[in-house]
């Protein structure tokens, strides 16, 4: 049973760029979350999807936006890079309908912007 | 407003040692999840404990324990004859139903087990 991915590992972007990362959630998961870790710092929620739709958000700008496709899997997108966007990014899923936010998280996407 | 607070910025024993990583949280909320979550140097976030606050049992898995209180807020986590692979970053988090499904961590707690 495969657990929650996420793709790529490592990014190194320069400021101003845009990047995507990616998220496939926990098999039978249809509820993505995601967060950013910044260095020595806990994760920070940044929204979450689900049936496609952003049902909650956490105090990130709109340059943070997201996407789930029919299949559950996720995107972020962060416009407009900055320098203080550098830190680990967290997928996390639960299951259908779970309040109970049991989440799951992947590896991570450690995101570098020079 | 919720918050979840881990004053313990770095713990540092010697293996066999026990350890209690200290956590208070703050909700407005009766119906609320607490959490602990380890990182090891990976990166990736591995789930150990989910307590609901309507249940203050104490629980133990294995040499891990955990120590939830309501009257004070707290729910602390022991490690019981620690060993060089707890080393890690350990997390406390929260989740109550104004944040539904959003869990909100404290700092971390880094936990170095010396041989």
């Amino acid at each position: 049973d495969a657990g929650v991915t996420q793709s790529p590992t490592h990014l190194i972007k320069t400021r101003g760029q845009q990047v995507t990362l990616r998220c496939s959630p926990k098999s039978g998961h249809d509820t993505v979350s995601w967060y950013q870790q910044a260095l020595g710092q806990g994760p920070q929620f940044i929204f979450q999807y689900y049936e496609e739709e952003e049902r909650q958000r956490g105090n990130f700008p709109d340059r943070f936006s997201g996407h789930q496709f029919p299949n559950y899997s996720s995107e972020l997108n962060v416009n407009a890079l900055l320098l203080g966007d550098s830190a680990l990014y967290l997928c996390a899923s639960s299951p259908r309908g779970s309040f109970v936010p049991e989440q799951y998280f992947g590896p991570g996407t450690r995101l570098t912007v020079t | 407003a919720q918050k979840v607070t881990q004053a313990q910025t770095e713990i540092s024993v010697v293996e066999k040692e026990d350890v209690t990583l200290d956590c208070v949280y703050e909700t407005r909320d009766t119906t609320y999840y607490l959490f602990w979550y380890k990182q090891p140097p990976s990166g990736e976030l591995v789930f150990l404990i989910r307590r609901n606050s309507f249940d203050e049992q104490n629980e133990i898995s294995g040499r891990y324990s955990w120590n939830f209180q309501k009257s004070t807020s707290s729910f602390n986590f022991t490690i019981t004859a620690s060993q060089v692979v707890d080393s890690a970053v350990y997390f406390c988090a929260l989740s109550d139903y104004s944040s539904a499904s959003k869990i909100i961590f404290g700092s971390g707690t880094r936990l170095s087990i010396r041989p």
